[in-house]
C-alpha cells in the first residue's frame, strides 16, 4: 500500500471548517483513499473514502486532485467532539489484502472555543 | 446493530504469561483482522481472519497467533508475554475480504505486561 504524509497537527475554532491535508504520491490506479480518526483511547472511526471523485457523506467532504496524488478531509462545522487523531489511508481493494492497513502517524485536530 | 465487542477491555499481566483476547464481528461481518497499537509504532497489522481461515500476516513474531471460529468471533493469543507487547490491541471487521467497504473497529483491548 501507498504511504501518506500528514501534518502533524492542527487546530480549528469551533464552528469553522477544518481542511485536513493528505499526500499520497505513490498512490495507485486500484487504491482507494481512506480516513479514520481516532478519539483518545477508542477504536478508529471511519470517517469516509473515495478513489477519484469527490465524496461527501453526513460526517465530511472528501476532496481528491485529479491526479490523486492528495487529497483533502473537510469538516464543514468542526465541533469541540471532532478533537482526534485522523488517518489518511490509501487501501488497495480487490487485492485479498484489503484489511491489510498501513496507518501514518496521523494528524492531530484540536478544536478550540 | 451492535458493534464490534472486544473482550477483556483491560487487563495487565507480566512478562512471560500468555494472554487470550476476543473479538465479536458485526453479525453478517466474516473478515476479522486484529492491529496492535503503540505510542512509538502507530497502528501496525496482526493478521487478517476469513472464514476460519487466516488471509494475510502481518511482520509480528509467532508468539502472535490467532484463529477464528464457525460463527466469526476470533481470539488471538500472545504467548511468552514480553514488556513490549504492552499495546491497545484493535480487532476490525467487515464484510468479505476485498471490496470498497469500511473495517469497523472494537474499542480495543488494552493489555500492560510489568
Amino acid at each position: 500500500d501507498a504511504k501518506t504524509t500528514q501534518p502533524t497537527s492542527m487546530d480549528c475554532a469551533e464552528g469553522r471548517a477544518a481542511n485536513l491535508p493528505c499526500n499520497h504520491s505513490t498512490i495507485s490506479g486500484n487504491e482507494y483513499v481512506y480516513w479514520y480518526r481516532q478519539i483518545h483511547s477508542q477504536g478508529p472511526q471511519y470517517i469516509i473514502h473515495g478513489l477519484k471523485n469527490n465524496e461527501t457523506n453526513e460526517m465530511a467532504s472528501l476532496i481528491i486532485t485529479e491526479d490523486r496524488k492528495s487529497s483533502t478531509l473537510i469538516l464543514p462545522h468542526a465541533t469541540l467532539r471532532d478533537t482526534a487523531v485522523y488517518y489518511c489511508i490509501v487501501r488497495g481493494v480487490n487485492t485479498g489484502t484489503a484489511s491489510k492497513l498501513t496507518f501514518g502517524t496521523g494528524t492531530r485536530l484540536q478544536v478550540t472555543l | 446493530k451492535a458493534g464490534v465487542t472486544q473482550t477483556p477491555r483491560y487487563l495487565i499481566k507480566t512478562r512471560g504469561q500468555q494472554v487470550t483476547l476476543s473479538c465479536s464481528p458485526i453479525s453478517g461481518h466474516r473478515s476479522v483482522s486484529w492491529y496492535q497499537q503503540t505510542p512509538g509504532q502507530g497502528l501496525q497489522f496482526l493478521f487478517e481472519y476469513f472464514s476460519e481461515t487466516q488471509r494475510n500476516k502481518g511482520n509480528f513474531p509467532g508468539r502472535f497467533s490467532g484463529r477464528q471460529f464457525s460463527n466469526s468471533r476470533s481470539e488471538m493469543n500472545v504467548s511468552t508475554l514480553e514488556l513490549g507487547d504492552s499495546a491497545l490491541y484493535l480487532c476490525a471487521s467487515s464484510l468479505p475480504s476485498g471490496g470498497a467497504g469500511e473495517l469497523f473497529f472494537g474499542e480495543g483491548s488494552r493489555l500492560t505486561v510489568l
